[in-house]
């Protein structure tokens, strides 16, 4: 079944350790990107990859970092998160090109006490 | 920038009406859009891609169109479903970076 899983689903942490939300997709897509979703916010673009060893910032990157060492996997990591990262994380993962029908996972619900 | 409103914010409607629901977005220099539905603390299901050379897309009672030198997209959902209740979202892929922009979504209620 083409998916893209993410881990955990839930995770409660503490200001100033360090987490990792993995993100994975099985369709061979080249793009991959995290968006996070707070109320009366909406979805807002973290990171974006377009291919292996290539990403780069998108609109709120400020306390995350990412890696794309292999084509399937995109992890964000919160290297000290704070309370203001509590939200609801998505990965997404496309085709380039015209038709980039964009797939999400199913949301990595993080609070940061 | 590239913004992207949708509205209504909520919608409800009773079980069987036909319903629309729109989008509309400032900048027509987009590759795509699509349309997404959410249910509550839930994934994004993918409901709809419409590319930018197209005018419409139909998947089982639900069609979108886009406009897109208007700046203007719509999903029309027919014969509205109890289970068809949750919160639609609209975005528009552009850029060199094929971001989704999107909408803060309709939340569609549909009553028995």
């Amino acid at each position: 079944e083409a998916q893209v899983t993410q881990n955990p689903r839930y995770l409660i942490t503490v200001t100033g350790k360090k987490l990792t939300v993995t993100c994975s997709q099985n369709m061979n897509h080249e793009y991959m990107s995290w968006y996070r979703q707070d109320p009366g916010l909406g979805l807002r673009q973290i990171y974006y990859s377009m291919n292996v060893e290539v990403t780069d910032k998108g609109d709120v990157p400020e306390g995350y970092k990412v890696s794309r060492k292999e084509k399937r996997n995109f992890p964000l990591i919160l290297e000290s998160p704070s309370p203001n990262q509590t939200s609801l994380y998505f990965c997404a993962s496309s085709r380039q090109g015209d038709y980039n029908e964009q797939f999400f996972g199913p949301g990595t619900r993080l609070t940061v006490l | 920038k590239q913004e992207v409103t949708q509205i209504p914010a909520a919608l409800s409607v009773p079980e069987g009406e036909n319903l629309v629901l729109n989008c509309s977005f400032t900048d027509s220099a987009i590759y795509n859009l699509q349309w997404f539905r959410q249910d509550p603390g839930k994934g994004l299901t993918s409901l709809l891609l419409i590319q930018s050379s197209q005018r419409e897309q139909t998947s089982g009672r639900l069609n979108a169109s886009l406009d897109k030198s208007s700046g203007r997209s719509t999903l029309y959902i027919a014969a509205s479903q109890p289970g068809d209740s949750a919160t639609y979202l609209c975005a528009v892929i552009g850029g060199s970076n094929y971001k989704l922009t999107f909408g803060k979504g309709t939340l569609l209620t549909v009553n028995p």
